[in-house]
This record gives structure tokens, C-alpha cells and sequence, in this order.
């Protein structure tokens, strides 16, 4: 039930923009977005409730699509700061809480 | 507030051995759960608790037992440490709220174990 994203790894100079993809098999009654930077612990960054419903931290932002059952991470303008493990998580069918399969992004002047 | 409080954080056993990896939480957090870490296959669920007494079994739960007994702590244990078991240990804690899927995880500093 783990959710697959894409891209595995991504290099971007400081500035451009990205996008990373997080889908499914499963029905998604949410998703969450996190980031964890090298040697440290994930930390909650978003989470979307509802279709098609879009929110924003700083110049992150992420959709989220019920019927595709697909979720999409937008970063503008990247910072140095935005280097990092990127990882999806949803709820599973019982009461477990999956994370996707991350995407490791690294920012370079 | 500590947070949620991981030891040991790195940890080497042989082939057989026997150890427990702590995790406690000061939160209140009804919602507690294991993940192993490896390259390229994020972040996988062992196993997990909704509550003290309740636990149940994730995608990766082989080799390693968990119990309960407070909402505090949720230790997970390696009965006979395998090389396959090397990897990067994170605990994580979520209040338990009437709607599962908004439920926030906060995670542990990890465990980095090495099995020889």
C-alpha cells in the first residue's frame, strides 16, 4: 500500500521550480507532505483534505486529486534550504499511516 | 517538552543478537508507530499502536516484536538480529483525532543499526 513517487531524485540550481508526484493504488482519504533534511528526522511540512484543494508553506505548495488519487508537491524558486527528502504519506485501510517511496531533492547555487 | 525521545542512536549487534530499541513520547499521543528506513525505499511500517494495550502489525513487521503497556512508551524489539535488519529506525507519535487522516506524525531523532 506504500504510495510510489516520482521523480526518484531531482537537482535543481537555486531558482527553478519543481515538481514532485505522489500516487496511489489505493483510495486516498488524504494526503500529507514532509521533508527530511540529511541525517535528521521527517518533519510535517502539509496535509491536503480534499479534492482538488490546494495549500501553500512558504513557496511550497500541493494539489491534491481524489479521483486520480494522486498528489503533486510544488516548489517555485527553490532555496538551498528546499535540499532534502521529500516523502508523501496517506492512511491506509485499517489505522496505518504509510509514506511514500521519497524523493530526494538537492538545491545547488 | 522533549517531544518523542529515541535511544539508543546508533547501535551495533552480531548476527543473533537480541536488543531493544526505546521510544517515548511526552505528548500524550494515543497514535504510535515504527518505521524503518533503507535507500530508494522510503520510509516502511513495522508496527504500530493506537493505544495502550492495542498494537497491530504494518508492511514489514518479520523479525520484530512491539508492545504497549503505557501510552509513553512503545518500544520495538529484535528477538535475533539479522544483516537484513540494518537499517535507520524512526519512531513517530500522532494524536489520535476524530478524523484519522488529519493526524500529523512527529518523529523520533532514528536509531542507526548496523547488524554484522
Amino acid at each position: 500500500q506504500q504510495p510510489v513517487q516520482s521523480p526518484q531524485a531531482v537537482i535543481l540550481r537555486e531558482g527553478e521550480d519543481a515538481v514532485i508526484n505522489c500516487s496511489s493504488s489505493k483510495a486516498l482519504y488524504s494526503v500529507h507532505w514532509y521533508r527530511q533534511k540529511h541525517g535528521e528526522a521527517p518533519v510535517f511540512l502539509m496535509i491536503l483534505l480534499k479534492g482538488g484543494e490546494q495549500k501553500g508553506h512558504e513557496k511550497i505548495s500541493a494539489s491534491f486529486n481524489e479521483k486520480k488519487q494522486q498528489s503533486s508537491l510544488y516548489l517555485t524558486a527553490s532555496q538551498l534550504s528546499y535540499s532534502g527528502t521529500y516523502f508523501c504519506g496517506t492512511r491506509g485501510t485499517g489505522n496505518q499511516f504509510y509514506f511514500g517511496t521519497g524523493t530526494s531533492l538537492t538545491v545547488i547555487p | 517538552n522533549a517531544g518523542v525521545t529515541q535511544t539508543p542512536k546508533f547501535q551495533v549487534l552480531k548476527t543473533g543478537q537480541s536488543m531493544t530499541l526505546q521510544c517515548a513520547q511526552d505528548m500524550n499521543h494515543e497514535y504510535m508507530s515504527w518505521y524503518r528506513q533503507d535507500p530508494g525505499m522510503g520510509l516502511r511500517l513495522i508496527h504500530y499502536s493506537v493505544g495502550a494495550g492495542i498494537t497491530d502489525q504494518g508492511e514489514v513487521p518479520n523479525g520484530y516484536n512491539v508492545s504497549r503497556s503505557t501510552t509513553e512508551d512503545f518500544p520495538l524489539r529484535l528477538l535475533s538480529a539479522a544483516p537484513s535488519q540494518t537499517s535507520v529506525y524512526f519512531c513517530a507519535s500522532s494524536p489520535w483525532l476524530e478524523r484519522f487522516a488529519k493526524n500529523i506524525q512527529y518523529f523520533g531523532a532514528g536509531t542507526r543499526l548496523s547488524v554484522l
